[in-house]
């Protein structure tokens, strides 16, 4: 059971290019996120979807689009890259219970360099 | 404004002691906490939760309090072992739909052998 899986696990980009963050999931998850690691920030969410076909914005969402063209996959894209997201990218999904009472299952991350 | 709030950047025990890692909220729509072990080079892993229903619940070594009249949780560990040693998250979720789940800043515990 691999859970979640994010590629790359290391990325350097200069400013402005774009690239697309993988993430896949084999849990049949209904949500799935993407949060930034920053030193002292903690945790912040940059997207979200509950499903296929939906997707909506976190905290901090500028720079960055997301897709949901089916369960598994959650692609984070970075139309042209700044500095300013140089971070660490983590995907997490969830089973979406009445309760509300799942945890998040997080991904292994992806290290991003802007240069 | 930080909804979660994790006051101590850090926290240093001897194994064998307890380890005390404190969280407080704002958010009094909040009905659902949790805590992740954060190991360098890895993604957060749960570790326990516990519904707003409830104030204590426990899972061998680890025990979260919540006391929601102060907007305060907290994980205890009894004993502290040295693989412990991690960065801890507190992190909570409202009701209803609302799946998001806002985290604090994040204790980087040390357990010394």
């Amino acid at each position: 059971n691999a859970g979640v899986t994010q590629t790359p696990k290391f990325q350097v980009l200069k400013t402005g290019q774009s690239m697309t963050l993988q993430c896949a999931q084999d849990m049949n998850h209904e949500y799935m996120s993407w949060y930034r690691q920053d030193p002292g920030m903690g945790l912040r969410l940059i997207h979200y979807s509950v499903g296929a076909g939906i997707t909506d914005q976190g905290e901090v969402p500028n720079g960055y689009n997301v897709s949901r063209s089916t369960t598994e996959d959650f692609p984070l894209r970075l139309l042209s890259a700044a500095p300013s997201q140089t971070s660490v990218y983590f995907c997490a999904s969830m089973a979406i219970s009445g309760s509300g009472g799942s945890p998040l299952h997080f991904g292994n991350g992806t290290r991003l360099t802007v240069t | 404004d930080q909804q979660v709030k994790q006051n101590s950047p850090s926290l240093s025990v001897q194994e064998g002691r307890i380890s005390i890692l404190n969280c407080d909220y704002t958010n009094s729509m909040f009905d659902y906490f949790l805590w992740y072990k954060k190991y360098p080079a890895e993604g957060p892993t749960f570790l326990i939760s516990i519904s707003s229903i409830k104030d204590k619940n426990e899972d061998g070594r680890f025990t979260v309090f919540l006391n929601k009249s102060a907007k305060h949780l907290s994980l205890h560990i009894v004993p502290s072992q040295p693989g412990d040693s991690a960065v801890y998250f507190c992190a909570a979720r409202s009701g209803g739909s609302n799946y998001k789940l806002t985290f604090g800043k994040g204790t980087l515990l040390t357990v010394n052998p």
